[in-house]
């Protein structure tokens, strides 16, 4: 149980153009979803909090206008990369929160590369 | 400022020992800590939790201790296998639920 799909596993796009990447849990409802980034040999730094039906919450250091979080299902969260550049290119992980915040299940990434 | 430390160094074990691995955290007061497994290209795997009040978590090979005093976790892994070879990350939660990552310790069980 508390299964997080995330799509795409990895995509290429040019420098200037928009990728989406989407989160969805498959066997519970997850009110809020957590977006994290992935730098080589590096740990997870988490980027923003969305919760269902309201605006994410972004952590400092992080541009709200280039990283849009949808979250507006229960079971669906968005991130699109707007406007990518090369520096963009990371490694994207989402999570969802469930049994009252105690456990955390994580989607398997999304591989950016901008080129 | 607060700050969650996993030894950056990999560790190297020979199979059938035990690994030891430590996370040491500064201005938390966590209500319960989270050790993760994570190989590459893959997002990090829950493994253990262990709560303030707890000393101790086992779960088949893996043990977790977790000291408030000390400000510390150990995460065991016993009968080591060369399968068990990855990155090991401990996390703490914060306000909102809010999980914050340690840098990771990559280990790796040798034949």
């Amino acid at each position: 149980g508390a299964v997080v799909s995330q799509h795409p596993s990895w995509v290429i796009c040019k420098s200037g153009t928009s990728v989406k990447i989407e989160c969805r849990s498959l066997d519970f409802q997850a009110t809020t979803m957590f977006w994290y980034r992935q730098f080589p040999k590096q740990s997870l730094m988490l980027m923003a909090t969305s919760n269902e039906g309201s605006k994410a919450t972004y952590e400092q250091g992080v541009e709200k206008d280039k990283f849009l979080i949808n979250h507006a299902s229960l079971t669906l969260s968005t991130l699109t990369v707007t406007s990518a550049h090369p520096e963009d290119s990371s490694f994207y992980i989402c999570s969802a929160s469930y049994q009252g915040g105690y456990g955390y299940t994580f989607g398997s990434g999304t591989r950016l590369t901008v080129v | 400022s607060q700050k969650i430390e996993q030894n950056s160094e990999a560790l190297n074990i020979q199979e059938g020992k035990t690994a030891t691995l430590t996370c040491n955290y500064t201005n938390y007061s966590p209500a319960y800590l989270q050790w993760y497994r994570q190989d590459p290209g893959r997002g990090p795997v829950f493994l253990l939790l262990i709560r303030e009040n707890e000393k101790e978590k086992r779960k088949e090979r893996l043990k977790v201790t977790f000291d408030t005093t000390l400000k510390q976790s150990l995460f065991h892994i016993t009968a080591s296998q060369p399968a068990d070879s990855a990155t090991y990350l401990c996390a703490l939660a914060g306000g909102g639920n809010k999980l914050t990552f340690g840098t990771g310790t990559q280990l790796k069980v040798e034949l």
